[in-house]
């Protein structure tokens, strides 16, 4: 069992709608993270959050630490947001590795 | 600021075949971090250098290994080529643990 779920896997939404992209995880983390993936592979950290909130431009992650639950949304969603949105846990301690949530595939129409 | 730079970032190989891929991180970062994205699958960790030792390595077969170097790039050598290692393999850096990782473009591996 994955220990970083995410959903939805697949998400088209019509410009300008705000969008919600939902990731849970099984134990207690050190941070989370959430990662953009354009087509051809290359990826962006949008964020990195151990509680509370953060945004950046139109984008906004939160975390509920209680819940193992994080959120990614975007508001006034454009096409140019087209990518896979990975959420990804860092368990901390020794390992240090992130463990990857399967990704949501965002396509944003005109 | 020069960020996270990979190379080559496209490689073909056969299957048996040895393929060494590198890393470089951004100035001031000591951690470099592997990671294989595969067809149809997720992201894996594969393994994390600090200071120019392994500190971690991933679920793979020990035909996967690499080393950090004394300015901190790192490469990542795969022996035995198979199929099924066909991916695009990412490297990220940061200069604390547990701090935000910063990938590079990645290296598109295809083994034929």
């Amino acid at each position: 069992k994955n220990e970083v779920e995410q959903s939805p896997q697949n998400l088209t939404a019509q410009e300008g709608e705000f969008i919600t992209i939902n990731c849970s995880y099984s134990v207690g983390i050190s941070a989370l993270h959430w990662l953009q993936q354009h087509p051809g592979g290359g990826i962006v950290s949008l964020f990195m959050l151990s509680s509370g909130k953060k945004k950046h431009g139109r984008l906004i992650a939160t975390i509920n630490i209680q819940e193992k639950h994080s959120s990614l949304h975007i508001t006034a969603s454009h096409p140019r947001d087209s990518a896979v949105y990975i959420c990804a846990a860092n368990y901390g301690g020794a390992t240090n590795k992130l463990i990857f949530g399967t990704g949501t595939l965002l396509a944003v129409q005109p | 600021e020069a960020g996270v730079t990979q190379s080559p970032t496209h490689l073909i190989k056969t299957r048996g075949q040895q393929v060494t891929l590198r890393c470089s991180p951004i100035s001031g970062h000591t951690s470099v971090y592997w990671y294989q994205q595969a067809l149809g699958l997720g992201l894996q960790f594969l393994l994390w250098y600090d200071e120019g030792e392994e500190r971690n390595r991933g679920n793979f077969p020990p035909r996967f290994s690499g080393r950090q170097f004394p300015n901190y790039s790192s490469e990542l050598n795969v022996n035995a080529l198979e199929l099924e290692d066909s991916a695009l393999y990412l490297c990220a850096s940061n200069g604390q643990a547990y701090n935000e990782q910063f990938f590079g473009p990645g290296t598109r591996l295809t083994v034929l």
